[in-house]
């Protein structure tokens, strides 16, 4: 059963456009939604995160979306660059009990952004 | 300040046979946890160490165990290797006493092609 679940499975987007990237989840008793990119090869990078004591986080051309009520939040990528081509993974935790720590991905975004 | 480090980076292994990863975590941090990564998926957990203990552990076999040293290092290994082990495999480390914030920081991975 998959814990959070992702949209669009691949994204492309012109150079200065918006990327956006959706993901839900039903666990309510998750209160840490981070947001990783991955290049190929490497590690995933912690790119923002949220809690839900907030609906919006934004740092710099990266802003997160949080809607509780509907247990949805979002990616987005102001004027996307070819440097943010990446695969981009949501991610879900809860700070307690007994599967503290432990992330619950999606399947993965990949953005492809044409110069 | 050195990241999360992994060792080796790449591993070629027939079936049958028994492997085993390293991982350091970030300076400060006490809690590693494993993930394997298939090809086009997002990252699966497998276990979480903490005060050399597993702490918790997904749905993987016993096949897969691991350690952690006094140091916060820790080993990930696998028995009796499969074809569908072939993955990356990834270490993120953490400050438990700071774990509702949950701020996991990934290594580059292990890349384990099993034939």
């Amino acid at each position: 059963q998959q814990q959070v679940k992702q949209s669009p499975q691949s994204l492309i987007v012109q150079k200065g456009g918006i990327s956006i990237i959706n993901c839900a989840y039903e666990n309510t008793a998750f209160d840490y939604f981070p947001w990783y990119q991955q290049f190929p090869g490497k590690g995933p990078a912690l790119l923002i995160a949220i809690r839900p004591d907030v609906s919006e986080k934004k740092e710099g051309r990266f802003t997160i979306s949080f809607n509780k009520s509907a247990k949805q939040f979002s990616l987005h990528i102001m004027d996307s660059q070819p440097g943010d081509s990446a695969t981009y993974f949501c991610a879900a935790s809860s700070g307690g009990g007994s599967t503290l720590g432990r992330l619950y991905f999606g399947r993965g975004t990949q953005l492809t952004v044409w110069p | 300040d050195a990241g999360v480090t992994q060792s080796p980076t790449h591993l070629i292994k027939t079936r049958g046979q028994q492997v085993t990863l390293r991982c350091s975590p970030k300076s400060g941090h006490d809690t590693v946890s494993w993930y394997q990564q298939a090809l086009g998926q997002g990252p699966q957990f497998i276990f979480q160490y903490y005060e050399e203990e597993e702490r918790q552990r997904g749905n993987f076999p016993d096949r897969f165990s691991g350690h952690q040293f006094p140091n916060y290092s820790s080993e990930l290994n696998v028995n009796a290797l499969l074809l569908g082990d072939s993955a990356l495999y990834l270490c993120a480390s953490s400050f438990m006493g700071q774990a509702i914030y949950n701020e996991q920081f990934f290594g580059p991975g292990t890349r384990l092609t099993v034939l």
